[in-house]
């Protein structure tokens, strides 16, 4: 079955700590992968996407990720948090037009 | 561009009544998404449209719940009757796809949350 599975629910960190989230799917054939990011009280927001080409993806406010397809992984990074990257931050994974989301990681970036 | 509109921002209705909410897609895109986001469940697809046909619904949970989408620029979601286990947030997304694979950004409106009493 197809599936998308973020391991940590809750990660805290102190301003200037290095993020990395994780993400790990399950789906036959080419993907296309995404990381959305969403902001307390918002909506969802794109941070990067992969399709093909380069697995280093770089995206907007200093993050990236990186599509290791042998491990079936696209995890998120950031060298450098910021108090204002406080968000939930979802992986999600497509090869049609279905997205299929894993379950956030709730981000708490404290001052 | 506005972005995807959605409105109401915020519902709170009693059990039993019939909720109705709406979404008006970017323009020029051809495909709308319905979700709904909870605690327990994350962020579930309900209702797949492209070029204003249902493409799928197998999310939408139960005949309660009916979407249609008149024309390309508004669709509409409603839940009749509302149940407390129906309370959520609800987005709906739209993207410029192709008839096959999705490989665009799928853009989110602000959402609208829903409390059912």
């Amino acid at each position: 079955a197809q599936s998308v599975s973020q391991h940590n629910h809750h990660v805290i960190l102190s301003e200037a700590a290095s993020l990395e989230l994780g993400c790990n799917y399950s789906y036959g054939g080419t993907v296309n992968l995404f990381w959305y990011v969403q902001y307390p009280g918002q909506h969802l927001q794109l941070l990067l996407k992969y399709f093909s080409g380069d697995p280093l993806v770089k995206g907007i406010k200093g993050f990236e990720a990186e599509f290791i397809k042998s491990k079936f992984s696209f995890n998120l990074r950031k060298p450098s948090v910021q108090w204002s990257d406080t968000a939930e931050y979802f992986c999600a994974v497509t090869g049609t037009y279905k997205y299929i989301f894993g379950t956030g990681t709730r981000l708490k970036v404290l001052a | 561009d506005a972005g995807v509109i959605q409105s109401p921002r915020h519902e709170v209705t009693e059990m039993g009544q019939e909720v109705t909410l709406r979404c008006k897609p970017i323009s020029g895109h051809n495909s709308l998404f319905w979700y709904r986001q909870t605690m327990m469940r994350g962020l579930e697809l309900l209702i797949y449209f492209n070029n204003n046909v249902p493409i799928d619904d197998s999310g939408m949970p139960e005949d309660r719940f009916s979407a249609k989408m008149p024309n390309a620029s508004f669709s509409t979601l409603k839940i009749q009757p509302s149940e407390p286990r129906d309370s959520a947030v609800y987005f709906c997304a739209s993207s410029m796809t192709s008839g096959g694979p999705s490989y665009n950004e799928q853009f989110f409106g602000p959402g609208t949350r829903l409390t059912v009493l």
